[in-house]
């Protein structure tokens, strides 16, 4: 059964950092990209960015907005992504939800995780 | 940036009645594209890929069309189970971008 679990979240100030982590089981993790999401209360979702596979670099993509304060990661032995967010901001308060993708249209973000909430407040 | 407009941003229907949502992408897209059904509190979940295309396990009941600039997510009897938000998504172009979301509710 494959199945991502996010987890990491948490309340912090403005400024401060902080790293989400994606546990992934059930597929072969080294096969398949990682794309984060967010969704910020009440509104609508919002892509973050993506990671490819090692073999293919293990390059990332981001939205404009977000590549100079976020980090896409990925330990292909533990079967981890992780999402480093730095120098946070209210606007950064969102549900985190990472799913995969394939490559090819049938196996992209056919999986998601449960999400895991940051809150920036001062 | 592609632009994803979809409409409409909400409807009231009944249970039995067919329900169609539009996304407009502003430029080309092929058919990289994807609709999510989100319930409060819960993650996306997907239902259509590659635009027509029906994830397994997902009821006959939905359906995907469309190709380039318009597509279609289309309920042909709604269930009490649909009451939900729901999203296109397109992964042709970076960003890859979202419409704002279809809440689709019990009249």
């Amino acid at each position: 059964e494959v199945r991502l679990v996010e987890s990491g979240g948490d309340l912090l100030k403005p400024g401060r950092s902080l790293r989400l982590s994606c546990r992934a089981s059930g597929f072969t993790f080294a096969d398949y990209a990682m794309t984060w999401f967010r969704q910020a209360p009440g509104k609508g979702l919002e892509w973050v960015g993506f990671i490819r596979t090692t073999l293919h670099g293990g390059t990332t993509e981001f939205a404009a907005s977000l590549e100079d304060r976020f980090i896409i990661s990925r330990d292909d032995s533990r079967n981890i992504a992780y999402l480093e967010m730095h120098s946070l901001k209210t606007e950064d308060t969102a549900v985190y939800y990472c799913s995969r993708d394939g490559g090819s249209g049938d196996y992209k973000f056919d999986y998601w995780g449960q999400g895991t909430l940051v809150t920036v407040s001062s | 940036d592609i632009q994803m407009t979809q409409s409409p941003s909400s409807l009231a229907a009944s249970v039995g009645d067919r329900v169609a949502i539009t996304c407009r992408a502003s430029q080309g897209i092929r058919n990289d594209l994807g609709w999510y059904q989100q319930k409060p509190g819960k993650a996306p979940k997907r239902l259509i890929y590659t635009a027509s295309n029906l994830q397994s396990g997902v009821p006959s009941r939905f359906s995907g069309s469309g190709s380039g600039t318009e597509f279609t997510l289309t309920i042909s009897s709604l269930q009490p189970e649909d009451f939900a938000t729901y999203y296109c998504l397109q992964h042709n172009n970076y960003p890859w971008t979202f419409g704002q979301g279809t809440k689709v509710e019990i009249k």
